[in-house]
């Protein structure tokens, strides 16, 4: 089963932390790993990641992939209260469908 | 709009009734999917269309679950003689290709 493992599940900070989220995943194929912010609505896209070792940055977030451990890292940092969200990971396992599998999330939480 | 429009936001029907809901995507985006979201679960693959095909409709829980998009835009998903485990929120994303997946805001379902 092509499983994607969060972790924490939940984090509580203050602002001005830096925090590193987690996802593993298990896969025999594999297209791209993605990273997504949901708070009350619709999961807004952070990263897509497709090769190792590459960091992609947006502001205070980063994320990058290791294809060799099936590992990838989102992280945050100097967090402010609008940070708090639930941030979701899901592989893409390529071929002709592009349907995600998705973690659980780590729901986070910045307390001022 | 620029986004992925979906409605009802929000629906409550008695267990039996059959409900329908409807997914507008972004214009051109040729690929569109239905994601089912418990609480405190990330999304879970229902089905895929690519333009009006329906390439994979492995995620749906039953044949009470039907989902179409006639003329390869407008999404409709339906649900016929609902149960209690229905109740969820249903997110639907479009996206060209390999291109990461925009989301809706969902439709909370909740069955009473």
């Amino acid at each position: 089963e092509d499983k994607v493992v969060q972790s924490p599940l939940s984090l509580v900070v203050h602002e001005g932390d830096t925090v590193t989220l987690n996802c593993s995943y298990e896969v025999t194929n594999f297209r791209s790993l993605l990273w997504y912010k949901q708070e009350k609505k619709a999961p807004t896209f952070l990263f897509m990641l497709t090769s190792s070792g590459i960091e992609k940055k947006s502001g205070r977030l980063s994320s990058i992939l290791d294809k060799k451990e099936l590992f990838s890292i989102l992280n945050i940092t100097a967090t402010q209260t609008g940070d708090s969200a639930v941030y979701l990971c899901a592989r893409n396992s390529g071929g002709s469908n592009y349907k995600l599998t998705f973690g659980k999330g780590t729901l986070l939480t910045v307390n001022p | 709009g620029a986004g992925v429009s979906q409605s009802p936001r929000y629906k409550v029907a008695k267990r039996g009734q059959d409900v329908a809901l409807r997914c507008d995507p972004i214009s051109g985006h040729v690929s569109l999917f239905w994601y089912q979201q418990a609480l405190g679960q990330g999304p879970e693959f229902l089905t895929y269309f690519q333009n009006e095909a329906q390439l994979d409709k492995s995620g749906l829980p039953s044949d009470r679950f039907f989902a179409e998009r006639p003329e390869g835009s407008v999404s409709t998903l339906k649900i016929q003689r609902t149960q209690q485990e229905d109740s969820a929120v249903y997110l639907c994303a479009s996206s060209l290709g390999v291109q990461p997946q925009h989301f809706g805001d969902g439709t909370r379902l909740s069955i009473l």
